[in-house]
């Protein structure tokens, strides 16, 4: 399975923006990008998701690199609320055998400053 | 979007005893659904595989004789975690098959405390 590499953690002030980096080096043609973040005692709720262009929505942007290789997560103006471990997965697409087996990495603790 | 709703929450049980899990799709069917487990300050490990009408499919080093899924209708599935021991104690997530404007819909989790 494709892997990928985030940092453990990072901190950010509330209302700045916030960019999580993720490499994924071996990513097939087909593999979707996805980031979904957890908080303690709770499921991961998904948050965006792409595959070769930049993606946009309510709750944050995904700005994939032209090489696929890596992507950035993007909160624009982090709340308390949005501190949580964040994991950027890669997913198979329909079809694939592995479609719907998420690997989750460590994920990366986004801690957030008042 | 797609809801999935897991119960219970949190559960304690002596060892030795079976415990059972649900999963169930609200507001669609599916076909397959997944199961995680998820140790204090580790990351989520895909158990296993559910598939409606027929048998699971599990990962490999999991026990599909402690750890068995049933899939009996669109909506339903469930993990029992059989004559349960105190490292079976974690946190148990279910997630609903992808979907392509919403990605993975994952439960609440069930936290299971083995005494």
């Amino acid at each position: 399975d494709a892997k990928t590499t985030q940092p453990n953690s990072m901190e950010s002030n509330e209302e700045e923006p916030v960019h999580l980096p993720c490499n994924h080096s071996t990513i097939s043609g087909t593999d979707y990008i996805h980031w979904y973040r957890q908080l303690p005692s709770q499921g991961p709720e998904y948050v965006i998701h792409g595959l070769t262009s930049n993606v946009n929505n309510r709750m944050a942007s995904l700005a994939i690199a032209e090489d696929r290789k890596s992507s950035t997560l993007i909160l624009h103006r982090a709340t308390l609320r949005d501190a949580a471990v964040y994991y950027c997965i890669l997913s198979a697409g329909a079809g694939g055998t592995s479609y719907g087996k998420l690997t989750f990495g460590q994920g990366t603790i986004l801690t957030v400053h008042p | 979007g797609a809801v999935v709703s897991q119960h219970p929450s949190w559960v304690i049980c002596k060892s030795g005893t079976s415990v059972k899990i649900e999963c169930r799709s609200l507001d669609f069917q599916a076909t397959t659904m997944f199961w995680y487990r998820q140790f204090p300050k580790q990351s989520l490990m895909l158990m296993a595989t559910s598939n409606e009408g027929s048998k699971a499919t599990y990962e490999q080093g999991v026990e599909k004789d402690k750890f068995l899924i049933n899939h009996a209708s669109l909506t339903l599935s469930t993990l029992t975690v059989t004559s349960a021991h105190p490292e079976d104690s974690s946190f148990y997530i279910c997630s609903g098959p992808g979907d392509r404007n919403y990605g993975y819909t994952f439960g609440s989790g069930t936290r299971l405390t083995v005494v």
